[in-house]
């Protein structure tokens, strides 16, 4: 398997545009997650997906922020309008199930807001 | 709010010496405790912890679980430059959501 596979790698914007970064998971992974990640605040969990449900978006920011997980193998996390304190990387990892060890982390989208 | 901390924030040695890592925690329903090293790109998995008083080692380093203390430990002996890195903290819950703590940035100089 190729591992968790994100997309862009960089995204340089303009504040106010619309940013979409995407995220395949490992196959036969149940669990995914979305993390953001800055010196100022670390790995921060924005929302995780249970079979394509999202369990919990208690970590999404504000309403700009939105997350889909359409079918088992594609996951979109879209930002709308962006501003410049969302530049960070954000993650996206899968994992088989509760209990089961490890997230598996992709290599991250870094954004950076101008 | 589960809570993940670590400690030191950072740390500077030099090759051949042995640091420990802290990691406390509060967490409702707690299912396991995960380490993780982060180089430049995404955090790698190193140990997953379930059981208190049981170590785990991998080569140079070990760790070991207090749950009923609600922390863990982080040991590598012998480090060396390939060492240097960010180490994560992190503890799953039994709904699978996972807290990480702010990391320890271990730098390790010739």
């Amino acid at each position: 398997d190729a591992g968790v596979i994100q997309s862009p790698r960089h995204e340089v914007t303009e504040m106010g545009q619309e940013v979409t970064l995407r995220c395949k998971p490992i196959s036969g992974h149940d669990y995914l997650f979305w993390y953001r990640q800055t010196m100022m605040r670390g790995l921060e969990l924005l929302i995780y997906f249970n079979n394509n449900v999202p369990i919990d978006d208690s970590g999404m920011p504000e309403d700009r922020f939105s997350a889909k997980m359409p079918n088992a193998s594609f996951s979109t996390l879209k930002i709308q309008p962006s501003e410049p304190r969302d530049s960070a990387v954000y993650f996206c990892a899968s994992s088989p199930g509760v209990g089961a060890g490890e997230l598996f982390f992709g290599e991250g989208s870094r954004l950076t807001v101008l | 709010e589960d809570k993940v901390v670590q400690s030191p924030l950072s740390l500077v040695v030099h090759e051949g010496d042995t640091v420990t890592l802290n990691c406390s925690y509060e967490v409702t329903n707690f299912r396991s405790l995960l380490w993780y090293k982060q180089e430049k790109k995404a955090p790698t998995f190193l140990f997953m912890l379930t059981s208190s008083g049981i170590e785990k080692k991998s080569g140079r380093l070990s760790s070991i679980l207090d749950k009923k203390e609600l922390f863990s430990i982080l040991n590598i002996t012998a480090t060396q430059t390939g060492d240097s890195a960010v180490y994560l903290c992190a503890v799953e819950a039994n709904a699978g959501k996972s807290t990480f703590g702010d990391g320890t940035t271990l730098t390790v100089k010739p």
